[in-house]
């Protein structure tokens, strides 16, 4: 079946900009999670939506940061006033509430701020 | 609170030769373990997974062994191949108090022919 898909695959954009980043899950995955993955590092948590419960933003690194999942299904990170430091690898996954509670992850997209 | 912490990378290695790459956990409870491996230029995917003690994930030929008792869950290969190299990741999730994953820095291995 379709894996988890993200939009775009790349951004660029200039300091200060917008930016939108998509992300649709495997369909019946309940919970959905977003990090981010700068050049060398480790995987950053950002935030996690799971069905109709409040989502977990403790990993949201600024204010600047959002995250909305419309339908339990499909989200969206938003990224306002971008600066330099928030270009990264951002990662979506996807994973069912039971059984195997393994993550199946997108491709990612690759954001550039000039 | 919890944690992973991996053996710092990169790993060199040539082909056919065993790989260890170490993984330990600080975590109450009984986590579930995971590896992720991430190869150039793809997403990350599940390479194997325990989620009790004393429990064996293995996958394409990887093993790793959910050792509680030294809050371990090393991973093993016997014999490496170009093809592996990749960047690995270590992984917990509790299955209570939340739900979210928490990932180690991440091993990358150059395996040569």
């Amino acid at each position: 079946g379709a894996g988890v898909s993200q939009s775009p695959s790349n951004k660029v954009t200039e300091k200060g900009k917008d930016v939108e980043l998509r992300c649709d899950p495997i369909s019946g995955h309940t919970a959905l999670y977003w990090y981010r993955q700068s050049l060398g590092q480790g995987l950053e948590f950002l935030i996690y939506f799971q069905g109709n419960s409040a989502p977990d933003k403790s990993g949201l690194p600024s204010d600047r940061f959002s995250a909305e999942r419309t339908g339990g299904s499909v989200s969206t990170l938003t990224i306002q006033r971008t600066q330099q430091e928030d270009s990264a690898v951002y990662l979506c996954a996807s994973s069912p509430d039971r059984g195997e509670w393994a993550q199946y992850f997108g491709p990612g997209t690759r954001l550039l701020v000039l | 609170g919890n944690s992973v912490t991996q053996m710092e990378g990169p790993v060199t290695l040539s082909e056919e030769a065993f790989l260890t790459i170490n993984c330990t956990y600080t975590a109450t409870g009984y986590p579930s373990l995971f590896w992720y491996v991430q190869y150039p230029g793809e997403g990350l995917q599940l390479l194997l997974k325990a989620t009790k003690a004393d429990d064996k994930g293995s996958n394409k030929g990887f093993e790793a062994t959910y050792r509680k008792e030294t809050t371990s869950f090393h991973l093993e290969k016997g014999s490496v191949q170009v093809s592996d190299s990749a960047v690995y990741f270590c992984a917990l999730r509790k299955r209570t108090g939340g739900f979210k994953t928490i990932f180690g820095a991440g091993t990358r291995l150059f395996v040569k022919a």
